[in-house]
């Protein structure tokens, strides 16, 4: 059975830095490209962006609204994603998901059950 | 930047046919998919790549994509299937429809 188990959100600072991870299973997680996608509440989806597997170099590509602040990385000997977020703004509130993208396209088969990320003084 | 525009609402009754539209410049040419969310919950996978069910989808979720407009259409509406749905297209999301069953 395929499992996303995002961990690390809580309450930031504005300005301050948090780590999420995302741990994998029932899959061979290095096969797969990996996406970030938050909801901020009562909100809609937004894509945050994207870790490619190996065979791809595992380039990355980020949305807009977070490229310069959020580093995503992935670690295959643990089967985990991570999204380092530094210079937080309120407007990172929101619940962030990792999803797993079936062939490399932009769309995800699979979804963890999301970790809150409150920017808040 | 790209966008993908949806209707907010859409109303249908138990055993009825609904109809989400989700519309985008050229949005034809590219893939759209559609997700699920009930309150509380994770997105669901319903339709990928136009018009494809992922298993464990029922039938009567289907779509279609041509033109400037992709659509979700739900044959059959039952009382489970009330939630927000949002659709994709490349890495942007629409805004999302919530579907309610009357």
């Amino acid at each position: 059975e395929v499992q996303l188990v995002e961990s690390g959100g809580g309450l930031v600072q504005p300005g301050g830095s948090l780590r999420l991870s995302c741990a994998a299973s029932g899959f061979t997680f290095s096969d797969h490209y990996m996406d970030w996608v938050r909801q901020a509440p009562g909100r809609g989806l937004e894509w945050v962006g994207r870790s490619r597997n190996k065979a791809n170099s595992y380039t990355t590509e980020y949305a807009a609204s977070v490229k310069g602040r959020f580093t995503i990385s992935r670690d295959d000997s643990k089967n985990s994603l991570y999204l380092q977020m530094n210079s937080l703004k309120s407007e990172d509130t929101a619940v962030y998901y990792c999803a797993r993208s079936l062939y490399g396209d932009y769309f995800f088969d699979y979804w963890g059950q999301g970790t809150l990320v409150t920017v808040s003084s | 930047s790209y966008e993908l525009t949806q209707p907010p609402s859409v109303s249908v009754s138990p055993g009825q046919t609904a109809s989400i539209t989700c519309s985008g410049d050229k949005l034809g040419d590219k893939y759209a998919c559609w997700y699920q969310q009930k309150p509380g919950q994770s997105p669901v996978l319903v339709i990928y790549q136009d018009n494809k069910r992922p298993s464990g989808i029922p039938e009567r979720f289907s779509g279609s994509n041509s033109g400037n407009t992709a659509t979700l259409t739900i044959s059959g509406t039952q009382a489970m299937d009330e939630a927000d749905y949002y659709c994709q297209a490349w890495s942007v999301f629409g805004g999302g429809t919530k579907l309610t069953v009357l």
